[in-house]
């Protein structure tokens, strides 16, 4: 079975512009998950899709958005972007069935950002 | 608001010792517990704990639940020099605006030596 997949895994940008990432989940998996990964952060949460529909954010600006596509496909995009956005952006999925049993959430292999 | 500690920041030790790595958390209505495997890249899966399942081991891994006192551990036996990697401890709570996500620790540094 085909792990989670990103494209692209590496990007550079320029302050202002914006940028769309993509998120493949496994196959089956409704679920997607994006992360932030920063040295001083961590990881943090930043929004999960649901068949379509988004169902939790994290505390970001609203420069970071996402949807979902019907084949559970992802995309986050984060407009006017910031130096501080420079990171690397993981999505996870999973079932994502939260009124039964815990899922776990398998990652993809990230997304390095690099804003000039 | 969630949280998750992690215990120490980071190690060094010897091929063939053991590690022990330590999570403590606070969660609203407790779902999950995820410990994940970093090296330079995106974490790898090791286990999840749950109410139902709080003790998992997989080779020389091993972890356990404490529901009470709000901890896992994580061991690792007779290490060998690809264990080197951050370990992270996520958990999971059970409610509405928990749903897909997972609040990270800082995570462990593990460094094994030859």
């Amino acid at each position: 079975k085909a792990g989670v997949t990103q494209t692209p895994r590496y990007l550079i940008k320029t302050r202002g512009q914006q940028v769309t990432l993509s998120c493949s989940p496994i196959s089956g998996h409704r679920s997607v998950s994006w992360y932030q990964q920063t040295p001083g952060q961590g990881l943090q949460f930043l929004f999960e899709y649901f068949s379509e529909t988004q169902r939790n954010k994290g505390n970001f600006p609203g420069r970071f958005s996402g949807r979902q596509f019907s084949n559970s496909r992802s995309e986050m995009n984060v407009s006017t972007l910031e130096l501080g956005d420079s990171a690397l952006y993981l999505c996870a999925s999973s079932f994502g069935d939260w009124f039964s049993e815990p899922y776990e959430q398998y990652f993809g292999p990230g997304t390095r950002l690099t804003v000039t | 608001e969630d949280k998750v500690v992690q215990s120490p920041l980071s190690l060094v030790v010897h091929e063939g010792d053991t590690v022990t790595l330590n999570c403590s958390y606070e969660v609203t209505n407790f779902r999950s517990l995820l410990w994940y495997k970093q090296e330079k890249k995106a974490p790898t899966f090791l286990f999840m704990l749950t109410s139902s399942g709080i003790e998992k081991k997989s080779g020389r891994l091993s972890s356990i639940l404490d529901k009470k006192e709000l901890f896992s551990i994580l061991n690792i036996t007779a290490t060998q020099t690809g264990d080197s990697a951050i370990y992270l401890c996520a958990v999971e709570g059970g409610t509405t605006d928990s749903w897909g996500k997972l609040q990270f620790g800082a995570g462990t540094q593990v460094v094994v030596t030859p």
